[in-house]
């Protein structure tokens, strides 16, 4: 089946710093790969997205790059902010196994001033 | 509506009560997830409508839990004699069609609290 291991929180950066969540995945097949978000209090947000391999997702200055080889999607971004704060989790996404994204447990990200 | 709406947004029940929780997909979107997020857990998945296939709902914790799907469109997730440990987020998702790298949209979840 597929699994998804990220990094475990609470990440907690100052603000400016840069960040890398780490996530490995194993899927049957050949994934499609998300990582979403979660803000306080709010619902779940697509952040980004890669479908195939060397692909690099991006939005909102983060980023994450599909390495078929070492099966992970990394979550970069360069300079974090307060607002930056949620939890993020990564998602892979097969066809033929349901089309459902199996998640992560997230990570969570504090961004202090 | 723009959004996958979900109700009601907070529910409180007696143990040994059902509930009902509903999803108002985006329009148009063919594809249904429901998904439960629970308190120091990750998303844990519940059952799939793709149109008018048969769902997949090996997600299913026990047969207390049903879905339905009615007309392609608006979901009801039931929860037959409650129990605490069913207390979570119940959170319903849609995408255009069921395909990998199809983005999900997901509600905002309906908060469930067995006492």
């Amino acid at each position: 089946g597929n699994s998804v291991t990220q990094m475990e929180g609470p990440v907690t950066l100052s603000e400016e710093a840069f960040l890398t969540i780490n996530c490995t995945y194993t899927a049957t097949g050949y994934p499609s790969l998300f990582w979403y978000v979660q803000y306080p209090g709010e619902g779940l947000q697509l952040l980004l997205k890669a479908t195939k391999a060397d692909d690099k997702g991006s939005n909102k200055g983060f980023e994450a790059t599909y390495r078929k080889e070492t099966t992970s999607f990394h979550l970069e971004k360069g300079s974090v902010q307060v607002s930056d704060s949620a939890v993020y989790f990564c998602a892979p996404m097969v066809t033929g196994g349901g089309n459902k994204l199996t998640f992560g447990t997230g990570t969570q990200l504090k961004v202090e001033l | 509506g723009a959004g996958v709406s979900q109700s009601p947004s907070n529910k409180v029940t007696e143990k040994g009560k059902d509930v009902e929780l509903r999803c108002d997909p985006i329009s148009g979107h063919t594809a249904l997830y429901w998904y439960r997020q629970s308190l120091g857990q990750g998303l844990e998945f519940l059952i799939y409508f793709q149109g008018n296939s048969a769902p997949d709902k090996s997600g299913l914790p026990s047969d207390r839990f049903s879905a339905e799907r009615t007309g392609g469109s608006v979901s009801t997730l039931t929860i037959q004699r409650t129990q605490q440990e069913d207390s979570a987020v119940y959170l319903c998702a849609s995408s255009s069609q069921g395909s990998a790298g199809n983005t999900i949209y997901f509600g905002e979840g309906s908060w469930l609290t067995v006492v």
